[in-house]
């Protein structure tokens, strides 16, 4: 079956340093998102992405988080310039655009270590 | 401001048991809501989903309710399975765009 790959599986970085974590989405999916999850709270949405472009995003996603799709495959996520409170679960997921009522497909996730 | 709630952040149950987990939302304008199970160090896996238009989905061991009235869902497992335990995520869309809204999860613990 299909899978979402994240890479790398875990990051450490320094704060201020800026990272760039890699999702490959599921090859005939539309939609793509990515989501976080801080040790012990919820999973939250960050960015949904559609047609190459930002469809939506939360308040975390600020100025220091960007976005790209850069080749037919790739979906990336860019912090800028990382701060301890990013220190987190980063889940990449993808859904077809065939139907309304389609789930999300989840990556297992790139562990950031901000210290 | 949780618009998504599991109040139970943990459930034992015996093996064979039915295993049922809650889930309340604030927002009447999900339409669509799922249910996810996670391992740790793995993403979250889709399970089952209900449209609102829906008030149960079945498949197999797993079965969905949803109570629209009550802003109320919950999860049957049956029966249930060492191999279920996880913690379970509920979630519902918000918006066109599919972007879920998950609660805290619930951790299930299957003893044999």
């Amino acid at each position: 079956e299909p899978e979402v790959t994240q890479t790398p599986s875990h990051q450490v970085t320094q704060m201020g340093q800026e990272v760039i974590l890699r999702c490959v989405p599921i090859s005939n999916h539309l939609y793509f998102y990515w989501y976080r999850q801080i040790l012990g709270q919820k999973v939250e949405f960050l960015v949904s992405f559609y047609n190459n472009e930002i469809s939506e995003k939360s308040e975390i996603f600020d100025d220091q988080f960007s976005v790209e799709r850069p080749d037919g495959s790739n979906f990336t996520l860019k912090i800028r310039s990382t701060k301890l409170e990013d220190s987190a679960m980063y889940f990449c997921a993808s859904r077809p655009g065939s139907s309304y009522n389609s789930p999300l497909h989840f990556g297992n996730g790139t562990r950031l270590t901000v210290t | 401001d949780q618009q998504v709630k599991q109040n139970s952040p943990s459930l034992s149950v015996q093996e064979g048991r039915i295993s049922i987990l809650n889930c309340d939302y604030t927002n009447s304008m999900f339409d669509y809501f799922l249910w996810y199970k996670k391992y740790p160090a793995e993403g979250p896996t889709f399970l089952i989903s209900i449209s609102s238009i829906k008030d149960k989905n079945e498949d197999g061991r797993f079965t969905v309710f949803l109570n629209k009235s009550a802003k109320h869902l919950s999860l049957h497992i049956v029966p249930s399975q060492p191999g279920d335990s996880a913690v379970y995520f509920c979630a519902a869309r918000e918006g066109s765009q599919g972007n879920l809204i998950f609660g805290k999860g619930t951790k299930l613990s299957v003893k044999p």
